[in-house]
């Protein structure tokens, strides 16, 4: 079965850093790019960034450039989301989804992990 | 920079009625690269159509997308109770990368 399992809820205060995983399996991690998407509380879906495991060759978002970083390690088939201080404002949940040619949509998502970030 | 937008905000319907979901580009976008996406409340979206007009694995028929250059139509024949949900548009490939539209919510009349 193809999927992308991410890791658990995470609750943080202002400032502190975090990483975020997102595990591929049941198909070829490294020939499919990996996007990250955030869901604030209540809003629609903004796309952060994608990366191409194979070579990690990343995209980002002009909304996000700067505000996070996307890696990925393919010897373990994960990607991942990092901040280095975070805020309030990060508060929200965040989707990884493989990016599939056929028409570029993403058609595998992961189950999502929330962040919630609060002094 | 592509904007999408969707129309109208909120779609109240009856089971059984027929469903027509707007998304507008700012600019054209290749068919070839827009999608819709369905999300239920707690869940991830999901798949709908991609390249404009062709269903996602395991998306039933009553789903049907079209639209070319800026103006793009997801349409659902007849609403099940299950379809009542929200729904986006996405566009690959023009700066930025990916985009979303706002969704468009479908409610029960």
């Amino acid at each position: 079965e193809v999927q992308l399992v991410q890791s658990g809820a995470e609750v943080k205060k202002p400032g502190e850093s975090l990483k975020i995983s997102c595990k591929g399996s049941g198909y070829s991690f490294t020939s499919y790019w990996i996007g990250w998407v955030r869901q604030m509380p209540g809003k629609g879906l903004e796309w952060m960034g994608i990366i191409y495991p194979g070579d990690s060759d990343t995209r980002y978002s002009p909304s996000f450039q700067g505000q996070v970083t996307i890696s990925a390690d393919k010897s373990i088939s994960t990607a991942y989301l990092q901040w280095s201080s975070l805020k309030a404002s990060d508060t929200a949940m965040y989707y990884c989804a493989r990016l599939n040619p056929p028409g570029s949509a993403f058609d595998i998502w992961g189950q999502g992990t929330m962040v919630t970030v609060s002094s | 920079e592509i904007v999408l937008t969707q129309s109208p905000g909120t779609l109240s319907l009856s089971p059984g009625e027929r469903a027509t979901l707007s998304c507008r580009a700012s600019q054209s976008v290749s068919s070839s690269y827009l999608a819709w996406y369905q999300q239920k409340p707690g869940q991830a979206p999901r798949l709908l159509i991609y390249g404009a007009s062709s269903r996602a694995t395991g998306i039933p028929d009553r789903f049907s997308g079209s639209g070319s250059g800026t103006d793009f139509t997801l349409t659902i024949s007849r609403l099940e109770p299950e379809d009542f949900a929200v729904y986006y548009c996405q566009q690959y490939g023009s700066s930025p990368k990916v985009t979303f539209g706002p969704g468009t919510k479908v409610d029960i009349k």
